[in-house]
This record gives structure tokens, sequence and C-alpha cells, in this order.
């Protein structure tokens, strides 16, 4: 059974702040890496994927990934209210299917 | 303007009378997906078809069915509809599978009384 775990949270963080989201995944075969946003009662949306070991940067955005420890995560810098959201951290091993985490519930307070 | 549109999007049903959410995709993807979305279980995948004429079951495909005649189409089917299925419901679709990007539909809401 290919598991990815997140903290369901809310993570609550002030405006501003750094936000921090975890990932965890079982599957030492997986080789794709990506953050979705969904916000209530829509459709996730893609914020970033990586593929390699490291860190990614998108604006506000960091992706890092450690294949070894089974472990990526996202940074957000300079949180706003407007990225109170879910995120979404999926995986897929190289021509298989997505398989999504729980999600983290993310609250940045004004 | 490239999507994924579902239809429809809020559905109350009664059970045991079948129904169909279709799901249509205008990027020329091969990869199509369902998933259904539950609080505190994330998305799960119901089936899935990485081209036409080809669909194998998700992690939960019981009670559901579903086709893929063309590439654009893939629409979800529940031949006798029960109450734990009551679910928001999104199809997605990508290029191919695994290293790219998901598109997702709007999503539907249904409720099974």
């Amino acid at each position: 059974q290919k598991e990815v775990e997140q903290n369901s949270g809310p993570l609550s963080v002030p405006e501003g702040a750094i936000a921090s989201l975890n990932c965890t995944y079982s599957d030492r075969g997986s080789q794709s890496f990506f953050w979705y946003r969904q916000y209530s009662g829509k459709s996730p949306e893609l914020i970033m994927f990586i593929y390699s070991n490291g860190d990614k940067e998108d604006g506000r955005f960091t992706a890092q990934l450690n294949k070894a420890s089974q472990y990526v995560s996202l940074l957000i810098r300079d949180s706003q209210p407007s990225d109170s959201a879910t995120y979404l951290c999926a995986v897929s091993p190289y021509g298989q299917n997505f398989v999504f985490g729980p999600g983290t519930r993310l609250s940045v307070l004004p | 303007e490239a999507q994924v549109t579902q239809n429809p999007r809020y559905l109350i049903t009664v059970t045991g009378k079948k129904l169909t959410v279709t799901c249509s995709q205008n990027m020329n993807h091969e990869y199509m997906s369902w998933y259904r979305q539950d609080p505190g279980l994330g998305l799960r995948q119901i089936y899935y078809s990485m081209n036409v004429e080809v669909t194998d079951k998700g992690d939960v495909p019981e009670g559901y069915k579903v086709s893929r005649k063309e590439k654009r189409n893939f629409p979800l089917i529940l031949e006798s509809p029960s109450p734990n299925q009551t679910s928001l419901y999104f199809c997605a679709s990508s290029l191919r599978t695994g290293n790219t990007e998901a598109f997702f539909g709007q999503g539907t809401r249904l409720t099974v009384v």
C-alpha cells in the first residue's frame, strides 16, 4: 500500500511569517512530487512540482525534497491571508498513478 | 481555454437511481481519472484511464463504473447509488501518467439520500 502522510492541521501562522508544510511517503520508487492548493469547495490547483533532491524556488514558494528520508516539504514565505487553504502533497512513482496525502489545512492570521 | 469540465456540479439523488457524472477535457490528454474526496481522507482514486478503451481500478472502485470511448470524455457511472457514495467527486486529466501536472475539474458534490 503506497501511503502519503501529512499533518492534517490546522497549521496557524501570523501574516508575514513562514509556513512550513511537510509530507512523508512510503514508496521509495516515487520519482515525482507535487504540491496542490485547494480552497474550500474548490478543485485542487498545482503550486509546484519537484523531481530532484534539494530545493526548488518559485516566488514565495520553496519545495524541498529529500529522497533518502522520503520527505518533501513546502515553505511559504511572507504568508498572506489568501494563502489560507488546504495543501495536498501528491507523489508518483514513474509511470504510475498519483497518490495524494490527506492535506494540511493552513490558516494565515491577519 | 484549457480545461476539464464536469457536470453536474451538484446532484441530490435517491438510493438506487442510476446516475452519470460527465467529464470532458480539451487538452488532448491521454490520462484521465476520477477521485472522491471525503473529510479527513483526502483524494482517493476511483478509476483511471491511460488511453481510449483502457481503464483500470483505483483504490476505491466498488459501486462505480467508467468508460473511455473517446479521448476527451471519461464519464463516471453509479449504477445503484448508496448513501456511502455521498461525496465530492473530481475528474482529472494529465498529458500522461505520473510525472506531469494533473488538471482538475470543478468538482461534483453528490448527495445520495
